[in-house]
């Protein structure tokens, strides 16, 4: 089935530093999501793209989807203790409605 | 955040009981899923309901069967708890279309079977 590789699995920055996460597919993804999970929490629905070369904002966060559609990015610039957490990338597979999950990037901030 | 509601949101068993887990959403959402959540897997679909008394398995189906009777209401059983289903569940549900696909995620039910 389709696969949804994520790295980096861990990261650990200083606050104020930059941070990306990347995830990539072998085959062409029809959209891709983004989700945060903080520490203890569930998983909440940041961003999704659509269009090849597509690029979104929200505030820190830049999201990314590749030209051909097979990876996409996250970026924080000058990162915050409140964007600890993990993020997932996921990709509609099947029917109903069915995401595919990356296995996560953990991002820790210290001061 | 979506009306999605856990119960148990812990729960401790013994190995060889049955176990009920119960999402219930307040949206009318067509879709609903089950995922279980370890370290170093991400999250993994078990189960999932495209509508009333239709559902289908997920990834890691195996051990597990699912209910739903009613829009609102998805259950989880565990017929015979093992202790590698030790892990956290999270329901989430998703209305239609391709375009509106994102999930919305419960907070989650803790189970450690012992």
């Amino acid at each position: 089935g389709q696969q949804v590789m994520q790295i980096p699995q861990y990261q650990h920055v200083q606050e104020g530093e930059d941070f990306t996460t990347y995830c990539n597919s072998s085959t062409t993804l029809s959209n891709i999501q983004w989700y945060k999970q903080r520490p203890g929490g569930h998983p909440v629905f940041l961003i999704q793209l659509v269009k090849s070369g597509e690029v979104k904002k929200q505030k820190r966060l830049t999201f990314q989807f590749g030209e051909a559609k097979k990876n996409s990015s996250l970026h924080i610039t000058a990162t915050q203790t409140t964007d600890v957490g993990t993020y997932f990338c996921a990709s509609p597979t099947g029917t109903a409605s069915k995401l595919t999950f990356g296995t996560g990037t953990r991002l820790q901030v210290t001061l | 955040d979506a009306g999605i509601t856990q119960s148990p949101r812990h729960k401790v068993t013994e190995t060889g009981t049955p176990v009920t887990l119960r999402c219930h959403q307040t949206e009318n959402h067509r879709y609903m899923y089950w995922y279980r959540q370890d370290p170093g897997h991400g999250l993994r679909l078990i189960h999932y309901s495209y509508g009333v008394k239709d559902t289908d398995k997920g990834e890691v189906s195996d051990g597990y069967s699912v209910s739903r009777s009613k829009t609102e209401d998805f259950l989880l059983t565990l017929e015979s708890a093992t202790s590698s289903q030790t892990s956290v569940y999270f329901c989430a549900i998703s209305g239609q279309g391709i375009l509106n696909n994102e999930q919305f995620f419960g907070p989650g039910t803790r189970l450690t079977v012992l």
